[in-house]
């Protein structure tokens, strides 16, 4: 059983839409951290945020933490090619045990 | 700075043969892990390190072994190999878990036949 729930696990846009990716646990985290995942490389930390509420923008893409941190969305604005990837969010409770979503393949196409 | 470093990038094993994926990191890091990814499962931890002579299981330690001699080096060893074995797996270094940027290595590609 997946700890922490992504949806959709697919996601396939024309260039310059909009999605949103969502992150759903019935746990409590003390932070929660997006990763982007390209083929054939190790995940990347995109942004951690650890407030309830908290909202970060890097460029194009918006991070929400919920007000009871148990869930986290990620919206990118006019999505272009290069952000297609897996993008990858994880939750952190403290114990050194970083638990992983099973991610969401986001294709951008030209 | 090389980062995290993995070898081997790929490996065939047969079942039953042992055999160790070498993880090195060069940023001074105390927490190193080692996790599999799987299709649709995500990736999911096998066992991590806080320190040198300090590791413990994570949520699929069997069949896997380690050990933190050096704080650079953490090897994950593979017993005796089974076709469930069969993953990509990441070795990751950072300062600490949750709120530090966790570092991964490329990946190590095992098939077991």
């Amino acid at each position: 059983t997946q700890l922490l729930e992504q949806s959709p696990q697919f996601l396939s846009i024309q260039e310059g839409e909009n999605l949103t990716v969502y992150c759903n646990s019935s746990s409590v985290f003390s932070s929660l951290q997006w990763y982007r995942q390209e083929p054939g490389e190790g995940p990347v930390l995109l942004v951690t945020v650890v407030t309830g509420g908290e909202v970060k923008k890097l460029k194009r893409l918006t991070f929400q933490f919920g007000d009871a941190r148990k869930d986290s969305s990620l919206h990118i604005t006019a999505a272009q090619p290069g952000d297609t990837g897996l993008y990858l969010c994880a939750g952190g409770a403290g114990d050194y045990k970083l638990s992983f979503g099973a991610g969401t393949t986001v294709t951008v196409r030209a | 700075n090389a980062g995290v470093t993995q070898t081997p990038k790929f490996q065939v094993l047969k079942t039953g043969q042992s055999m160790t994926l070498q993880c090195a990191q060069d940023m001074n890091h105390e927490y190193m892990s080692w996790y599999r990814q799987d299709p649709g499962m995500g990736l999911r931890l096998i066992h991590y390190s806080v320190g040198a002579g300090i590791t413990d299981q994570g949520e699929v330690p069997n069949g896997y072994n380690v050990s933190r001699s050096t704080t650079e080096d953490f090897p994950l060893r593979l017993l005796s190999a089974a076709p469930s074995q069969t993953s990509v797996y990441f070795c990751a270094s950072s300062y600490s878990v949750g709120r530090n940027t966790i570092y991964f290595g490329e990946g190590s590609w095992l098939t077991v036949v």
